[in-house]
C-alpha cells in the first residue's frame, strides 16, 4: 500500500526550512528519499533502517519512527538546488519475500524561490 | 562503478503498436531489476521485478509485459500500445537481496502514445 505523504507541496525562499512528512499504515522495514528534478530520474537521498535512526546529508536529514510508521525529511537553509519533487519509497518486508520492493508516496513538490 | 542504461530517451508511439524498452546494468551482478512508470505529475508506481534470468513478477495488471534475457538486461515490451500507456518509464537496479540498499535509476524513456 502507497504511503501518504504531507504537504504535496511547499513554496519556500533561500533559506528556510522545511519538513517532509512519510506516513504507511504497514508496519516499515526501511524508508528512502528520493527527489526528482523535473524530467529527470530520481536520485538517492538516504536509506534509513530501523526505528529512530536519523541520518544528514549536509543540510538535509531524515528521522525513522517505526512505532508511529512514518519518517520525515528535514530540508535546513534551503537552497535554490532543493528544489524539485521529493519522494519517500517504503519497505515492508525484511527482504526475504519482497525481493527489496518498494512502494513510493506521491511525491511532494518543492519550489526554493531566490 | 555501476551504471545503468536506458532507451531510447524519448518515444512517440501511435495507438496499436509494438513497443520495446531497453534497460541494462553494468558492474555489477545478479541485480533485482525493476520497471517504473510515472504518469504525468504522479508518483512512481511499481510495474515489474526480477530477482534473475527468466523471473518476472507483475505489480499490475495491464497491456505490457517484461522479460529478462540475461542477467543484467531488462526489457519492457507491448503487442499493442493503448493511450493510457503513455508516460515516464523508468528502469532501476538495485543489490541483489539488498533490502538496505538503494535503487539506481536509469534516465528513463518518455512514451506518448498518439
Amino acid at each position: 500500500q502507497q504511503p501518504v505523504q504531507s504537504p504535496q507541496a511547499v513554496i519556500l525562499r533561500e533559506g528556510e526550512d522545511a519538513v517532509i512528512n512519510c506516513s504507511s499504515s504497514k508496519a516499515l522495514y526501511s524508508v528512502h528519499w528520493y527527489r526528482q528534478k523535473h524530467g529527470e530520474a530520481p536520485v538517492f537521498l538516504m536509506i534509513l533502517l530501523k526505528g529512530g535512526e536519523q541520518k544528514g546529508h549536509e543540510k538535509i536529514s531524515a528521522s525513522f519512527n517505526e512505532k508511529k510508521q512514518q519518517s520525515s525529511l528535514y530540508l535546513t537553509a534551503s537552497q535554490l538546488s532543493y528544489s524539485g519533487t521529493y519522494f519517500c519509497g517504503t519497505g515492508i518486508n525484511a527482504g526475504g519475500t519482497s525481493y527489496g520492493k518498494l512502494t513510493f508516496g506521491q511525491g511532494t513538490i518543492l519550489t526554493v524561490h531566490p | 562503478s555501476q551504471t545503468i542504461h536506458q532507451w531510447p530517451a524519448t518515444l512517440v508511439q501511435p495507438v496499436g503498436s509494438p513497443l520495446s524498452l531497453e534497460c541494462t546494468v553494468e558492474g555489477t551482478s545478479n541485480p533485482n531489476l525493476y520497471w517504473y512508470r510515472q504518469a504525468a505529475g504522479r508518483g512512481l508506481q511499481l510495474l515489474f521485478y526480477s530477482v534473475g534470468i527468466g523471473q518476472i513478477s507483475s505489480e499490475v495488471p495491464q497491456n505490457l509485459s517484461a522479460s529478462r534475457p540475461q542477467d543484467r538486461q531488462f526489457i519492457l515490451s507491448s503487442k499493442k500500445l493503448l493511450l493510457s500507456d503513455s508516460g515516464f518509464y523508468l528502469c532501476a537496479w538495485r543489490a541483489f537481496g539488498g533490502s538496505n540498499s538503494p535503487l539506481h535509476f536509469g534516465n528513463g524513456t518518455r512514451l506518448t502514445v498518439t
